[in-house]
């Protein structure tokens, strides 16, 4: 596609439950990257994809998020057991490839309410 | 200390005027710098990145890098309201330690009035 793509847009969701959000890179794009955006908070970086490898994980806030990526492409973030501090805009972003000078490309994010 | 600081704001400036919009950092491993405009709702969006020290010009921004001093700004030329947004100052993390995900500040409210 053009863009990164994201779904669903928005998702609301009793808390306990668990959601799964989805990610579609940009078209040729082996690096993707998760972040979440809480209100008044900047972007916190969770976690990246090479390829379908992670090597770094090192934002993830719990055991309660994961994430996988197949494929090399379309990437989901699990949320287990959703609690009301996870509500917040979950974005993703791809570049060509990992790499200091690569600018990641955010897709319009989910937002995520969780009651 | 954060690592990427901003001036939350908001900056007001008169339309036709000149925005300017500062990021410090604290990882001096930090090799790659990048700006994000994002309006309210939206996701951020790129407008320029710099890796070497000086300035870097595209149309009506230019970027300006010191490392020693570890400092990066933004400059907007002959402003419009419809710059009017919140801008993110990112960072990439010191790739021998963690990879090449981005540290954001929280970013600067820019409300440019007509």
């Amino acid at each position: 596609g053009a863009g990164v793509s994201q779904s669903p847009s928005n998702k609301v969701t009793e808390k306990g439950k668990d959601v799964e959000l989805r990610c579609d890179p940009i078209s040729g794009h082996t690096a993707l990257y998760w972040y979440r955006q809480s209100l008044g908070q900047g972007l916190e970086f969770l976690i990246y994809f090479q390829g379908n490898s992670a090597p770094d994980k090192s934002g993830l806030p719990s055991d309660r998020f994961s994430a996988e990526r197949t494929g090399g492409s379309v990437s989901t973030l699990t949320i287990q057991r959703t609690q009301q501090e996870d509500s917040a805009v979950y974005l993703c972003a791809s570049s060509l490839r990992a790499g200091g000078t690569q600018p990641q490309h955010f897709g319009d994010g989910t937002r995520l309410s969780i009651l | 200390q954060k690592e990427v600081e901003q001036n939350s704001g908001p900056l007001s400036v008169p339309e036709g005027a000149i925005a300017s919009l500062n990021c410090t950092y604290s990882d001096r491993g930090s090799q790659s710098f990048f700006w994000y405009r994002q309006y309210s709702g939206k996701s951020p969006e790129l407008i320029m990145f710099i890796y070497s020290n000086g300035d870097k010009e595209d149309g009506r921004f230019t970027a300006q890098l010191n490392k020693a001093s570890q400092y990066v700004s933004l400059l907007i030329r002959d402003s419009q309201p419809s710059d009017s947004a919140t801008y993110l100052c990112a960072v990439n993390k010191n790739p021998n330690l963690s990879g090449y995900a981005l540290n954001f500040g929280k970013g600067t409210s820019l409300l440019v009035t007509p």
